[in-house]
Protein backbone atom coordinates (compact mmCIF):
# COMPACT_ATOMS: atom_id res chain seq x y z
CA UNK A 1 0.00 0.00 0.00
CA UNK A 2 0.91 3.58 -0.62
CA UNK A 3 3.48 4.98 2.35
CA UNK A 4 4.69 8.42 2.68
CA UNK A 5 8.22 9.28 4.52
CA UNK A 6 9.43 12.33 5.51
CA UNK A 7 13.23 13.35 5.16
CA UNK A 8 15.17 16.56 6.00
CA UNK A 9 17.27 18.02 8.60
CA UNK A 10 15.79 18.44 12.18
CA UNK A 11 17.86 21.69 12.92
CA UNK A 12 17.44 24.65 11.52
CA UNK A 13 18.98 28.34 12.22
CA UNK A 14 16.26 31.34 12.70
CA UNK A 15 16.35 33.47 9.85
CA UNK A 16 16.91 30.42 7.49
CA UNK A 17 14.65 27.89 5.20
CA UNK A 18 13.56 24.91 6.06
CA UNK A 19 13.56 22.24 3.71
CA UNK A 20 11.56 19.03 3.91
CA UNK A 21 10.72 15.95 1.43
CA UNK A 22 8.12 13.42 1.25
CA UNK A 23 8.83 10.29 -0.58
CA UNK A 24 5.58 8.41 -1.64
CA UNK A 25 6.29 4.67 -2.41
CA UNK A 26 3.94 1.74 -2.91
CA UNK A 27 2.09 4.01 -5.03
CA UNK A 28 1.94 6.96 -7.89
CA UNK A 29 2.04 10.37 -6.92
CA UNK A 30 0.16 11.55 -10.10
CA UNK A 31 -3.11 11.40 -8.53
CA UNK A 32 -4.79 13.70 -6.43
CA UNK A 33 -3.77 16.38 -3.68
CA UNK A 34 -0.59 16.30 -1.07
CA UNK A 35 -0.69 18.09 2.22
CA UNK A 36 2.21 19.33 4.74
CA UNK A 37 0.63 19.15 7.79
CA UNK A 38 2.51 20.89 11.30
CA UNK A 39 1.68 19.74 15.15
CA UNK A 40 4.28 22.45 17.47
CA UNK A 41 5.20 20.25 20.96
CA UNK A 42 2.15 19.77 23.07
CA UNK A 43 0.02 21.73 20.62
CA UNK A 44 -2.88 21.19 17.88
CA UNK A 45 -2.98 20.22 13.80
CA UNK A 46 -1.88 23.18 11.62
CA UNK A 47 -2.09 22.97 7.70
CA UNK A 48 0.08 24.43 5.92
CA UNK A 49 -0.92 23.76 2.10
CA UNK A 50 -1.20 21.30 -0.26
CA UNK A 51 -0.05 20.51 -4.10
CA UNK A 52 -1.83 19.13 -6.68
CA UNK A 53 0.28 16.17 -8.76
CA UNK A 54 -0.34 18.63 -11.46
CA UNK A 55 1.82 21.50 -9.63
CA UNK A 56 -0.93 23.60 -8.51
CA UNK A 57 -0.52 25.08 -5.09
CA UNK A 58 -3.13 26.49 -1.93
CA UNK A 59 -0.87 27.67 1.14
CA UNK A 60 -2.42 28.34 4.53
CA UNK A 61 -2.92 31.96 4.15
CA UNK A 62 -0.95 32.78 7.50
CA UNK A 63 1.71 30.89 5.84
CA UNK A 64 1.75 32.05 2.35
CA UNK A 65 4.19 34.77 1.92
CA UNK A 66 7.29 32.13 3.37
CA UNK A 67 5.85 28.88 1.74
CA UNK A 68 6.67 26.81 -1.34
CA UNK A 69 6.06 23.40 -2.32
CA UNK A 70 6.77 22.05 -5.83
CA UNK A 71 6.08 18.05 -7.23
CA UNK A 72 8.43 15.91 -8.75
CA UNK A 73 6.45 13.03 -10.28
CA UNK A 74 10.03 11.22 -11.57
CA UNK A 75 10.78 10.81 -7.99
CA UNK A 76 7.28 10.24 -6.63
CA UNK A 77 8.27 13.09 -4.10
CA UNK A 78 6.65 16.63 -3.08
CA UNK A 79 8.36 19.29 -1.30
CA UNK A 80 7.99 21.82 1.24
CA UNK A 81 9.88 25.32 1.76
CA UNK A 82 9.38 27.34 4.33
CA UNK A 83 11.53 30.52 4.33
CA UNK A 84 12.73 33.20 7.54
CA UNK A 85 11.91 30.19 10.31
CA UNK A 86 11.49 31.26 13.98
CA UNK A 87 11.48 29.50 16.85
CA UNK A 88 7.38 29.40 16.58
CA UNK A 89 7.79 26.78 13.84
CA UNK A 90 9.71 24.39 15.56
CA UNK A 91 7.34 21.43 14.98
CA UNK A 92 6.86 17.67 14.03
CA UNK A 93 5.72 17.98 10.13
CA UNK A 94 3.86 15.62 8.50
CA UNK A 95 2.92 14.91 4.68
CA UNK A 96 -0.15 13.69 4.51
CA UNK A 97 -2.69 13.00 1.73
CA UNK A 98 -6.35 11.35 0.85
CA UNK A 99 -7.37 8.67 -0.79
CA UNK A 100 -11.02 7.52 0.09
CA UNK A 101 -12.53 10.48 -1.78
CA UNK A 102 -9.83 12.64 -4.01
CA UNK A 103 -10.14 15.42 -1.90
CA UNK A 104 -7.67 17.74 -0.20
CA UNK A 105 -9.75 18.66 3.20
CA UNK A 106 -9.33 15.22 4.73
CA UNK A 107 -6.17 13.17 5.52
CA UNK A 108 -6.16 9.35 5.98
CA UNK A 109 -2.99 8.71 4.76
CA UNK A 110 0.15 10.28 6.91
CA UNK A 111 3.93 9.75 6.99
CA UNK A 112 5.35 9.27 9.97
CA UNK A 113 6.24 13.62 10.86
CA UNK A 114 10.05 14.42 11.29
CA UNK A 115 10.46 16.73 14.16
CA UNK A 116 12.21 20.16 12.68
CA UNK A 117 13.59 22.50 16.03
CA UNK A 118 14.57 26.39 14.96
CA UNK A 119 17.33 26.97 16.96
CA UNK A 120 21.09 28.87 16.82
CA UNK B 1 -8.80 31.38 10.66
CA UNK B 2 -9.68 31.19 14.07
CA UNK B 3 -8.88 27.41 15.15
CA UNK B 4 -12.42 25.42 15.89
CA UNK B 5 -13.13 25.09 19.78
CA UNK B 6 -12.92 21.83 21.74
CA UNK B 7 -12.93 21.13 25.16
CA UNK B 8 -9.56 20.17 26.40
CA UNK B 9 -10.56 17.13 28.32
CA UNK B 10 -13.54 14.85 28.89
CA UNK B 11 -13.42 11.63 30.38
CA UNK B 12 -15.54 8.06 30.74
CA UNK B 13 -15.52 4.99 32.62
CA UNK B 14 -15.32 1.35 30.41
CA UNK B 15 -18.33 1.09 29.21
CA UNK B 16 -19.75 4.32 29.33
CA UNK B 17 -20.14 7.05 26.08
CA UNK B 18 -18.47 10.14 25.61
CA UNK B 19 -19.04 12.93 23.46
CA UNK B 20 -16.96 15.45 22.32
CA UNK B 21 -18.11 18.87 21.00
CA UNK B 22 -16.46 20.98 17.97
CA UNK B 23 -17.62 24.58 17.50
CA UNK B 24 -17.40 26.74 14.51
CA UNK B 25 -18.84 29.44 13.13
CA UNK B 26 -21.66 29.45 9.53
CA UNK B 27 -18.04 29.83 7.70
CA UNK B 28 -17.11 26.57 8.46
CA UNK B 29 -18.76 23.99 10.67
CA UNK B 30 -22.37 25.49 10.03
CA UNK B 31 -21.22 25.78 5.87
CA UNK B 32 -20.62 22.92 4.75
CA UNK B 33 -20.97 18.55 5.42
CA UNK B 34 -16.95 18.28 5.15
CA UNK B 35 -16.44 17.97 9.04
CA UNK B 36 -13.62 15.25 10.11
CA UNK B 37 -12.29 13.78 13.21
CA UNK B 38 -8.93 12.89 13.93
CA UNK B 39 -7.61 10.29 16.94
CA UNK B 40 -4.45 10.79 18.03
CA UNK B 41 -2.42 8.55 20.50
CA UNK B 42 0.76 9.80 22.39
CA UNK B 43 3.99 9.84 20.35
CA UNK B 44 1.99 8.60 17.53
CA UNK B 45 0.17 10.05 13.76
CA UNK B 46 -3.04 10.99 13.64
CA UNK B 47 -5.67 8.93 12.42
CA UNK B 48 -9.17 9.46 10.80
CA UNK B 49 -12.28 8.47 12.25
CA UNK B 50 -14.97 10.20 10.73
CA UNK B 51 -15.15 11.96 7.50
CA UNK B 52 -18.15 14.07 5.90
CA UNK B 53 -19.76 14.89 9.52
CA UNK B 54 -20.36 11.03 10.49
CA UNK B 55 -19.12 8.74 7.93
CA UNK B 56 -16.35 6.05 8.87
CA UNK B 57 -13.99 5.13 7.05
CA UNK B 58 -13.32 1.02 6.94
CA UNK B 59 -11.49 -0.31 9.81
CA UNK B 60 -12.65 2.19 12.17
CA UNK B 61 -15.71 0.55 14.88
CA UNK B 62 -19.19 1.55 14.91
CA UNK B 63 -18.63 2.68 18.46
CA UNK B 64 -17.64 6.36 17.02
CA UNK B 65 -20.13 7.95 15.52
CA UNK B 66 -20.12 12.43 14.20
CA UNK B 67 -23.23 14.24 13.56
CA UNK B 68 -23.46 18.12 13.50
CA UNK B 69 -26.16 20.68 14.17
CA UNK B 70 -25.69 23.76 13.18
CA UNK B 71 -22.26 25.56 14.00
CA UNK B 72 -21.32 22.67 16.77
CA UNK B 73 -20.49 18.86 15.44
CA UNK B 74 -19.90 16.03 17.09
CA UNK B 75 -17.78 12.86 18.02
CA UNK B 76 -19.69 10.32 20.31
CA UNK B 77 -17.99 7.47 21.16
CA UNK B 78 -20.08 4.44 22.96
CA UNK B 79 -19.12 1.70 24.99
CA UNK B 80 -15.62 3.38 25.75
CA UNK B 81 -12.06 1.22 26.04
CA UNK B 82 -9.22 1.72 27.72
CA UNK B 83 -7.42 2.02 23.85
CA UNK B 84 -10.14 4.80 23.01
CA UNK B 85 -7.68 7.13 25.71
CA UNK B 86 -6.02 9.48 23.19
CA UNK B 87 -6.53 12.92 22.11
CA UNK B 88 -8.88 13.84 19.40
CA UNK B 89 -8.91 16.69 16.74
CA UNK B 90 -11.85 18.16 14.83
CA UNK B 91 -10.97 19.55 11.63
CA UNK B 92 -13.39 21.68 8.77
CA UNK B 93 -13.82 22.74 5.28
CA UNK B 94 -13.64 26.61 5.59
CA UNK B 95 -13.35 27.50 1.65
CA UNK B 96 -10.85 27.06 -1.48
CA UNK B 97 -8.78 29.53 -0.27
CA UNK B 98 -8.28 28.56 3.91
CA UNK B 99 -9.33 25.11 2.76
CA UNK B 100 -9.45 23.78 6.00
CA UNK B 101 -9.48 24.79 10.28
CA UNK B 102 -8.80 22.25 13.14
CA UNK B 103 -9.87 22.10 16.34
CA UNK B 104 -7.57 22.40 19.42
CA UNK B 105 -7.79 19.03 20.49
CA UNK B 106 -9.53 16.91 23.87
CA UNK B 107 -7.80 14.83 25.54
CA UNK B 108 -9.80 11.85 26.42
CA UNK B 109 -9.18 10.33 29.43
CA UNK B 110 -10.64 6.91 30.38
CA UNK B 111 -10.99 6.32 33.89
Amino acid sequence: QVQLQESGPGLVKPSETLSLTCTVSGGSISRGYWSWIRQSPGKGLECIGYIHYSGSTNYNPSLKSRVIMSVDTSKNQFSLKLSSVTAADTAVYYCATEELTGTYWYFDLWGRGTLVTVSS
Amino acid sequence: QSALTQPRSVSGSPGQSVTISCTGTSSDVGGYHYVSWYQQHPGKVPKLMIYDVSKRPSGVPDRFSGSKSGNTASLTISGLQAEDEADYYCCSYVGTYTFVVFGGGTKLTVL
